[in-house]
C-alpha cells in the first residue's frame, strides 16, 4: 500500500540557510500534520491542514511557514535555520479530521 | 498542557515475557492513540482507541483506557526481539490535534 512519502530524507545546511521540506499524503487522505522531534525528544506537533486550509497550530516558530496544495501534498519552509533547528521532521497524514495518522519516514534535517 | 506521561521511561524484559506500558494524561481526550518507532526511523501506527472504548485488540498488542483515571495501557504479550522500540502514546483532543507523550523505550533480552 502506498504510504507517505516525505522529500528529501536528509538535508544538511548552514546557519542563516533556508530549508524546504515536502510531503506527498497516502491518496485520499485530505488531511496533513508536520511534526519535530529533536534527539531523544517525543515529537512535536508543529501544524496541520485539512483541505488545503490550516487546520491547527502547534509549536511552529515564526521562522517557519507550511502550507497544503491543490494535490494535498505540503511543504514546510524553514528560514534563518539555528542550530536547534536540527531534528526529525515528519508529516503525517489521515483521511479526515479524528482518523488515525500515518507517518512518514522522516527528514533529518542537520544545521551546522 | 495536554501532554502525557509514559510510565516506565525505559523497560527491559526477556522474550517471550508481557510488557506493559502505561500512559497517562491530564485533560479530556477524543481518542488515544499508541505509536511505535524504532531508532531514527518514523513512527507506526499501532491501535486508536476511542474516549468511548474501554479496551481494545489487535494481535499480540492490547489496550485499555480508564478516563475516570485518564490513563491507558498498551500490552504486547509474547514478546519478540523485533518489538523492542520506543513506544509513544498519543492524545487526540477535541479539536483532532494530537500531543505525544514522552515515550517508553523498550528493549527486549534475547
Amino acid at each position: 500500500a502506498a504510504g507517505v512519502i516525505q522529500s528529501p530524507r536528509h538535508l544538511i545546511k548552514e546557519k542563516r540557510e533556508t530549508a524546504t521540506l515536502k510531503c506527498y499524503p497516502i491518496p485520499r487522505h485530505d488531511t496533513v500534520y508536520w511534526y519535530q522531534q529533536g534527539p531523544g525528544q517525543d515529537p512535536q506537533f508543529l501544524i496541520s491542514f485539512y483541505e488545503k486550509m490550516q487546520s491547527d497550530k502547534g509549536s511552529i516558530p515564526d521562522r517557519f511557514s507550511a502550507q497544503q496544495f491543490s494535490d494535498y501534498h505540503s511543504e514546510l519552509n524553514m528560514s534563518s535555520l539555528e542550530l536547534g533547528d536540527s531534528a526529525l521532521y515528519f508529516c503525517a497524514s489521515s483521511r479526515k479530521l479524528r482518523y488515525e495518522q500515518y507517518f512518514g519516514p522522516g527528514t533529518r534535517l542537520t544545521v551546522t | 498542557s495536554q501532554q502525557g506521561e509514559e510510565d516506565p521511561q525505559a523497560l527491559s524484559i526477556q522474550e517471550g515475557e508481557n510488557a506493559t506500558m502505561n500512559c497517562s494524561y491530564k485533560t479530556s481526550i477524543n481518542n488515544l492513540q499508541w505509536y511505535r518507532q524504532n531508532s531514527g526511523r518514523g513512527l507506526v501506527h499501532l491501535i486508536l482507541i476511542r474516549s468511548n472504548e474501554r479496551e481494545k485488540h489487535s494481535g499480540r498488542l492490547r489496550v485499555t483506557l480508564d478516563t475516570s483515571k485518564k490513563s491507558s495501557s498498551l500490552l504486547i504479550t509474547a514478546s519478540r526481539a523485533a518489538d523492542t522500540a520506543s513506544y509513544f502514546c498519543a492524545m487526540g483532543d477535541r479539536d483532532d490535534k494530537i500531543i505525544f507523550g514522552k515515550g517508553t523505550r523498550l528493549h527486549i533480552l534475547p
